[in-house]
C-alpha cells in the first residue's frame, strides 16, 4: 500500500465551480500536511500549510485534515482559469522525511 | 515566505558530458535538502536526501556515483549528474524543510530542466 494515495484525475470544471481536492494516507504518525500547486515546467508552490487536524482558510482556498479518518481535502471556490494546473498533496510524521501524492490535473474551463 | 532557489534553470549537454546543478535557501538555513526527479505528466520522485556535513542518503536505484550531492554549507546543495545520457534528461527539483518550533513546511525550487543530447 502507497504511503499516500490521490486521485489523479484529469478533473475539469467550470470557472466559479467548487472544486475539492482528496488524499488518503496510511501513516497514522503523519502531522504535517502540505497542498502544492504546480504549473507546467514550473517547481511546486506552496499552497497551505495545516500542522495535525483541523480546517485552514485562505483566500479561496480551505485546508481540511481528519486525522482519524486519515484523510485530508483542499476546497477551491470561485475556481478560476489560473487555477488550472497540478495539485499535489504532502505529508510528514517528523519532517524529515515528505510523502507525496501523485497529483491531480485541474482544469478550469472560462 | 520561504524561498529556494534552483541555478540554472535550464541546461542542455552533450552526451558524456557532467552538469552541475544548484540548490539554495534564500532565507533560511537548511541542514537537509532534497532532490527530485520528475518525468512529464508524472509526479516527483524522491532521489536522495542531502545532508549538510555527511553523505547524501539515495533512495533505492539511484546511482550515488552517477548523481553526486555535495551540501556544502546551510544554504547550499549542488546535485553533479556525471557522464549525462539522454534518458538523465529530465526536469530536477530540489526542496528544502523549514522548521521553526517543531514544525516543518518544505520549499520547492523552480527546477532545473536538464535535456542531454
Amino acid at each position: 500500500q502507497k504511503e499516500v494515495e490521490q486521485d489523479p484525475g484529469p478533473l475539469s470544471v467550470p470557472e466559479g465551480a467548487i472544486v475539492s481536492l482528496n488524499c488518503t494516507y496510511s501513516n497514522s504518525a503523519f502531522q504535517y500536511f502540505m497542498w502544492y500547486r504546480q504549473y507546467s515546467r514550473k517547481g511546486p508552490e506552496l499552497l497551505m500549510y495545516t500542522y495535525s487536524s483541523g480546517n485552514k482558510e485562505d483566500g479561496r482556498f480551505t485546508a481540511q485534515v481528519d486525522k482519524s479518518s486519515k484523510y485530508i481535502s483542499l476546497f477551491i471556490r470561485d475556481s478560476q482559469p489560473s487555477d488550472s494546473a497540478t495539485y499535489l498533496c504532502a505529508m510528514s510524521a517528523y519532517g524529515n522525511q515528505f510523502y507525496f501524492g501523485t497529483g491531480t490535473s485541474l482544469t478550469v474551463i472560462p | 515566505g520561504a524561498v529556494v532557489s534552483q541555478h540554472p534553470s535550464w541546461v542542455i549537454c552533450k552526451s558524456g558530458t557532467s552538469v552541475k546543478i544548484e540548490c539554495r535557501s534564500l532565507d533560511f538555513q537548511a541542514t537537509t535538502m532534497f532532490w527530485y526527479r520528475q518525468f512529464p505528466k508524472q509526479s516527483l520522485m524522491l532521489m536522495a536526501t542531502s545532508n549538510e556535513g555527511s553523505k547524501a542518503t539515495y533512495e533505492q536505484g539511484v546511482e550515488k556515483d552517477k548523481f553526486l550531492i555535495n551540501h556544502a554549507s546551510l544554504t547550499l546543495s549542488t546535485l553533479t549528474v556525471t557522464s549525462a545520457h539522454p534518458e538523465d534528461s529530465s526536469f530536477y527539483i530540489c526542496s528544502a524543510p523549514r522548521g521553526e518550533t517543531g514544525e516543518y513546511e518544505q520549499y520547492f525550487g523552480p527546477g532545473t530542466r536538464l535535456t542531454v543530447t
